[in-house]
Protein backbone atom coordinates (compact mmCIF):
# COMPACT_ATOMS: atom_id res chain seq x y z
CA UNK A 1 0.00 0.00 0.00
CA UNK A 2 3.01 2.43 -1.01
CA UNK A 3 0.66 5.02 -2.61
CA UNK A 4 2.72 8.01 -4.21
CA UNK A 5 6.52 7.45 -3.10
CA UNK A 6 9.21 10.25 -3.88
CA UNK A 7 13.38 10.40 -2.67
CA UNK A 8 15.15 11.62 -1.91
CA UNK A 9 13.99 12.49 1.51
CA UNK A 10 17.04 14.97 1.86
CA UNK A 11 19.24 16.87 -0.03
CA UNK A 12 21.60 19.46 0.05
CA UNK A 13 22.95 20.79 -3.59
CA UNK A 14 25.58 23.26 -4.25
CA UNK A 15 24.37 26.68 -6.31
CA UNK A 16 24.39 25.30 -10.26
CA UNK A 17 24.60 21.62 -9.37
CA UNK A 18 21.62 19.55 -11.31
CA UNK A 19 19.32 16.83 -9.74
CA UNK A 20 16.06 14.85 -10.19
CA UNK A 21 13.37 14.47 -7.87
CA UNK A 22 11.95 11.06 -8.31
CA UNK A 23 8.36 10.27 -7.59
CA UNK A 24 5.86 7.39 -8.57
CA UNK A 25 2.24 6.59 -7.62
CA UNK A 26 1.10 2.55 -7.86
CA UNK A 27 -2.72 4.03 -7.77
CA UNK A 28 -2.71 4.31 -11.12
CA UNK A 29 -4.02 7.92 -11.33
CA UNK A 30 -4.01 9.91 -14.51
CA UNK A 31 -3.02 12.99 -12.89
CA UNK A 32 0.79 13.58 -11.25
CA UNK A 33 1.86 17.16 -9.57
CA UNK A 34 4.59 18.84 -8.04
CA UNK A 35 4.45 21.15 -5.23
CA UNK A 36 6.94 23.42 -3.36
CA UNK A 37 6.26 24.51 0.03
CA UNK A 38 8.23 27.32 0.93
CA UNK A 39 8.12 28.52 5.16
CA UNK A 40 4.91 30.28 5.87
CA UNK A 41 3.34 29.97 2.72
CA UNK A 42 1.00 27.69 0.95
CA UNK A 43 2.12 24.62 -1.30
CA UNK A 44 2.35 25.99 -4.67
CA UNK A 45 2.10 23.80 -8.34
CA UNK A 46 5.20 23.89 -10.30
CA UNK A 47 4.18 21.57 -12.86
CA UNK A 48 1.41 18.93 -13.63
CA UNK A 49 0.62 15.98 -15.61
CA UNK A 50 -3.41 15.06 -17.24
CA UNK A 51 -1.72 11.42 -18.55
CA UNK A 52 1.50 9.68 -19.87
CA UNK A 53 3.39 11.91 -22.52
CA UNK A 54 1.36 15.09 -21.30
CA UNK A 55 2.96 17.97 -18.85
CA UNK A 56 1.81 21.38 -18.31
CA UNK A 57 3.11 23.86 -16.42
CA UNK A 58 1.93 25.22 -12.70
CA UNK A 59 2.35 28.63 -10.69
CA UNK A 60 5.72 28.36 -10.95
CA UNK A 61 7.86 26.72 -13.26
CA UNK A 62 11.01 28.58 -14.33
CA UNK A 63 14.05 26.49 -13.13
CA UNK A 64 12.26 22.90 -13.51
CA UNK A 65 11.56 20.72 -15.74
CA UNK A 66 9.11 17.22 -16.04
CA UNK A 67 8.60 14.10 -17.99
CA UNK A 68 6.23 11.36 -17.87
CA UNK A 69 6.74 8.76 -19.87
CA UNK A 70 4.58 5.94 -17.70
CA UNK A 71 1.67 6.83 -15.96
CA UNK A 72 3.63 5.82 -12.67
CA UNK A 73 6.58 8.06 -13.01
CA UNK A 74 7.02 11.68 -12.83
CA UNK A 75 10.45 13.07 -12.10
CA UNK A 76 11.46 16.57 -11.43
CA UNK A 77 14.57 17.82 -12.86
CA UNK A 78 15.98 21.12 -11.22
CA UNK A 79 18.70 22.36 -13.45
CA UNK A 80 21.38 24.85 -12.25
CA UNK A 81 20.06 25.25 -8.79
CA UNK A 82 19.80 28.34 -6.98
CA UNK A 83 19.41 29.09 -3.47
CA UNK A 84 15.69 30.21 -4.28
CA UNK A 85 14.54 26.59 -4.40
CA UNK A 86 15.19 25.84 -1.24
CA UNK A 87 12.30 24.39 -0.20
CA UNK A 88 10.36 21.30 0.66
CA UNK A 89 8.63 19.70 -2.54
CA UNK A 90 5.41 16.99 -2.39
CA UNK A 91 4.34 15.07 -5.39
CA UNK A 92 0.84 13.94 -5.62
CA UNK A 93 -1.52 12.27 -8.01
CA UNK A 94 -5.11 12.00 -8.32
CA UNK A 95 -7.62 10.06 -10.41
CA UNK A 96 -9.08 13.19 -12.33
CA UNK A 97 -9.24 16.44 -11.31
CA UNK A 98 -13.19 16.03 -11.06
CA UNK A 99 -14.88 17.42 -8.04
CA UNK A 100 -16.40 13.98 -6.30
CA UNK A 101 -17.06 15.13 -2.65
CA UNK A 102 -16.45 12.38 -1.32
CA UNK A 103 -12.35 11.03 -1.05
CA UNK A 104 -12.71 9.03 -3.82
CA UNK A 105 -11.35 11.82 -5.77
CA UNK A 106 -9.09 13.45 -3.35
CA UNK A 107 -5.26 14.39 -4.44
CA UNK A 108 -3.12 12.17 -2.54
CA UNK A 109 0.77 13.75 -1.27
CA UNK A 110 3.92 12.27 -1.05
CA UNK A 111 5.76 12.49 1.99
CA UNK A 112 8.04 15.42 0.74
CA UNK A 113 11.78 16.06 -0.14
CA UNK A 114 13.59 18.42 1.74
CA UNK A 115 15.79 20.59 -1.38
CA UNK A 116 18.74 22.71 0.50
CA UNK A 117 20.47 25.13 -1.87
CA UNK A 118 23.82 26.58 -0.97
CA UNK B 1 -1.40 38.23 -4.08
CA UNK B 2 -2.49 35.44 -1.92
CA UNK B 3 -5.39 34.16 -3.26
CA UNK B 4 -6.48 32.22 -0.03
CA UNK B 5 -5.65 33.60 3.12
CA UNK B 6 -5.34 31.91 6.46
CA UNK B 7 -4.39 34.77 8.60
CA UNK B 8 -3.95 32.77 11.84
CA UNK B 9 -0.16 31.05 11.65
CA UNK B 10 -1.13 29.01 15.00
CA UNK B 11 -4.02 27.73 17.28
CA UNK B 12 -3.70 26.81 20.78
CA UNK B 13 -6.73 24.42 21.92
CA UNK B 14 -7.82 22.81 25.26
CA UNK B 15 -8.69 18.99 24.66
CA UNK B 16 -12.34 18.73 24.34
CA UNK B 17 -12.87 21.92 23.29
CA UNK B 18 -13.69 23.69 19.65
CA UNK B 19 -11.39 24.54 17.59
CA UNK B 20 -11.82 27.17 14.79
CA UNK B 21 -9.71 27.58 11.84
CA UNK B 22 -10.68 30.11 9.44
CA UNK B 23 -9.72 30.70 5.85
CA UNK B 24 -10.47 33.48 3.09
CA UNK B 25 -10.83 34.03 -0.08
CA UNK B 26 -10.88 36.71 -2.83
CA UNK B 27 -11.46 34.93 -5.94
CA UNK B 28 -14.88 34.79 -6.42
CA UNK B 29 -14.45 32.37 -9.20
CA UNK B 30 -13.45 29.53 -6.64
CA UNK B 31 -16.46 27.06 -6.32
CA UNK B 32 -15.05 24.71 -3.95
CA UNK B 33 -12.93 24.39 -1.10
CA UNK B 34 -10.96 21.67 0.51
CA UNK B 35 -9.52 21.40 3.85
CA UNK B 36 -5.79 19.30 4.16
CA UNK B 37 -4.09 18.54 7.34
CA UNK B 38 -0.28 17.92 7.42
CA UNK B 39 1.76 16.35 10.38
CA UNK B 40 5.51 16.75 10.45
CA UNK B 41 7.60 14.47 7.99
CA UNK B 42 4.30 13.73 6.25
CA UNK B 43 2.53 15.09 3.13
CA UNK B 44 -1.15 16.73 3.46
CA UNK B 45 -4.20 14.39 3.68
CA UNK B 46 -7.26 15.28 2.21
CA UNK B 47 -9.55 15.95 5.30
CA UNK B 48 -12.97 17.81 3.99
CA UNK B 49 -14.25 19.28 0.98
CA UNK B 50 -17.50 21.67 0.54
CA UNK B 51 -19.01 22.71 -2.59
CA UNK B 52 -20.09 26.49 -3.66
CA UNK B 53 -23.66 25.27 -3.77
CA UNK B 54 -23.59 24.06 -0.17
CA UNK B 55 -23.18 26.38 3.25
CA UNK B 56 -22.45 23.60 5.56
CA UNK B 57 -20.71 20.09 5.19
CA UNK B 58 -20.23 17.50 7.99
CA UNK B 59 -17.65 14.73 8.47
CA UNK B 60 -17.65 13.42 12.23
CA UNK B 61 -16.04 15.45 14.51
CA UNK B 62 -14.97 17.87 11.34
CA UNK B 63 -17.61 21.05 10.13
CA UNK B 64 -16.46 22.89 7.37
CA UNK B 65 -19.21 26.12 6.94
CA UNK B 66 -18.65 28.33 3.85
CA UNK B 67 -20.30 32.46 3.71
CA UNK B 68 -19.91 32.80 -0.22
CA UNK B 69 -21.14 36.48 0.70
CA UNK B 70 -17.74 36.97 3.14
CA UNK B 71 -15.58 34.79 1.03
CA UNK B 72 -15.25 32.72 3.86
CA UNK B 73 -15.01 29.50 5.46
CA UNK B 74 -14.15 27.85 8.32
CA UNK B 75 -13.13 24.24 9.93
CA UNK B 76 -14.81 23.32 13.27
CA UNK B 77 -13.48 20.18 15.24
CA UNK B 78 -15.53 19.31 17.98
CA UNK B 79 -14.50 17.51 20.57
CA UNK B 80 -10.59 18.37 19.93
CA UNK B 81 -8.33 16.05 20.38
CA UNK B 82 -4.20 16.08 21.23
CA UNK B 83 -3.95 13.88 17.91
CA UNK B 84 -5.54 16.79 15.85
CA UNK B 85 -2.33 18.51 16.55
CA UNK B 86 -1.36 19.42 12.93
CA UNK B 87 -1.10 21.93 10.30
CA UNK B 88 -4.56 22.50 8.50
CA UNK B 89 -4.39 23.84 4.81
CA UNK B 90 -7.13 25.00 3.42
CA UNK B 91 -7.33 25.31 -0.68
CA UNK B 92 -9.77 26.67 -3.04
CA UNK B 93 -10.33 25.48 -6.81
CA UNK B 94 -12.40 26.56 -9.96
CA UNK B 95 -13.66 24.67 -12.73
CA UNK B 96 -12.62 27.30 -14.68
CA UNK B 97 -8.82 27.21 -13.87
CA UNK B 98 -9.06 23.38 -14.27
CA UNK B 99 -9.92 22.62 -10.92
CA UNK B 100 -6.21 23.23 -10.08
CA UNK B 101 -6.00 23.45 -6.05
CA UNK B 102 -4.86 26.80 -4.51
CA UNK B 103 -3.36 26.26 -0.97
CA UNK B 104 -3.31 28.89 2.15
CA UNK B 105 -0.34 29.04 3.93
CA UNK B 106 -1.76 26.71 6.71
CA UNK B 107 -2.55 27.30 10.45
CA UNK B 108 -0.64 25.05 13.02
CA UNK B 109 -3.13 23.46 15.72
CA UNK B 110 -1.98 22.49 18.67
CA UNK B 111 -4.37 20.29 20.96
CA UNK B 112 -2.95 20.58 24.76
CA UNK B 113 -4.19 17.89 27.10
Amino acid sequence: NAGVTQTPKFRILKIGQSMTLQCTQDMNHNYMYWYRQDPGMGLKLIYYSVGAGITDKGEVPNGYNVSRSTTEDFPLRLELAAPSQTSVYFCASSYSQGRLSSSGNTIYFGEGSWLTVV
Amino acid sequence: DQQVKQNSPSLSVQEGRISILNCDYTNSMFDYFLWYKKYPAEGPTFLISISSIKDKNEDGRFTVFLNKSAKHLSLHIVPSQPGDSAVYFCAASAMEYGNKLVFGAGTILRVKS
